[in-house]
């Protein structure tokens, strides 16, 4: 079975300043994705990025890049500039690519942003 | 493009009830999950539909059920609530080789 390591429940970085997030995940299946979601204190589950296992290139979306390790199993998330509305909870979770829709959550990692 | 909708946002229910949450999925979506958010457990995967059928299901007893109509909107159903009940309920809706988009959820309280 997949599962997905979040090794960090709390983190904080000053505002402006860059932080990653880790991820680490288990799986024997070489098709999936990766995604890395956002909760902020309204509770709504953001979509933040997205990875395509096939793709080798890193996935960004302006101030957010994720460093993809398919080898080494690792997918981390970096927050760039870091502002006060990044604060939240980030899960990184995993989606099979066949036709199991689940997808598997880590335990998540609290971010905190110091003004 | 409306998003997915849960209702309700909060529910306050008695030991030994039973209670049904609704979702409505984001148009065009057919796949829609269900989780459980706990402080202590995390986010569990409660189960999957698809087309009125359920793909998957998570370890959750009996008493925890789910539905789709043709319409992709989706009830779960919890019977004989526990107080261990008490939880955020995500629902979420995707397109196929996607990530979710998730509504806001409901927070059941049991008492």
């Amino acid at each position: 079975a997949q599962t997905v390591t979040q090794s960090q429940p709390e983190m904080s970085v000053q505002e402006a300043e860059t932080v990653t997030l880790s991820c680490t995940y288990d799986t024997s299946e070489s098709d999936y994705y990766l995604f890395w979601y956002k909760q902020p204190p309204s509770r709504q589950m953001i979509l933040v990025i997205r990875q395509e296992a096939y793709k080798q290139q890193n996935a960004t979306e302006n101030r957010f890049s994720v460093n993809f390790q398919k080898a080494a199993k690792s997918f981390s998330l970096k927050i760039s500039d870091s502002q006060l509305g990044d604060a939240a909870m980030y899960f990184c979770a995993y989606r099979s690519a066949g036709r199991d829709d689940k997808i598997i959550f880590g335990k998540g990692t609290r971010l905190h942003i110091l003004p | 493009k409306a998003g997915v909708t849960q209702t309700p946002r909060y529910l306050i229910k008695t030991r030994g009830q039973q209670v049904t949450l609704s979702c409505s999925p984001i148009s065009g979506h057919r796949s829609v999950s269900w989780y459980q958010q706990t402080p202590g457990q995390g986010l569990q995967f409660l189960f999957e539909y698809f087309s009125e059928t359920q793909r998957n299901k998570g370890n959750f007893p009996g008493r925890f059920s789910g539905r789709q109509f043709s319409n992709s909107r989706s009830e779960m159903n919890v019977s004989t609530l526990e107080l261990g009940d008490s939880a955020l309920y995500l629902c979420a809706s995707s397109p196929k080789d996607y990530g979710y988009t998730f509504g806001s959820g409901t927070r059941l309280t049991v008492v």
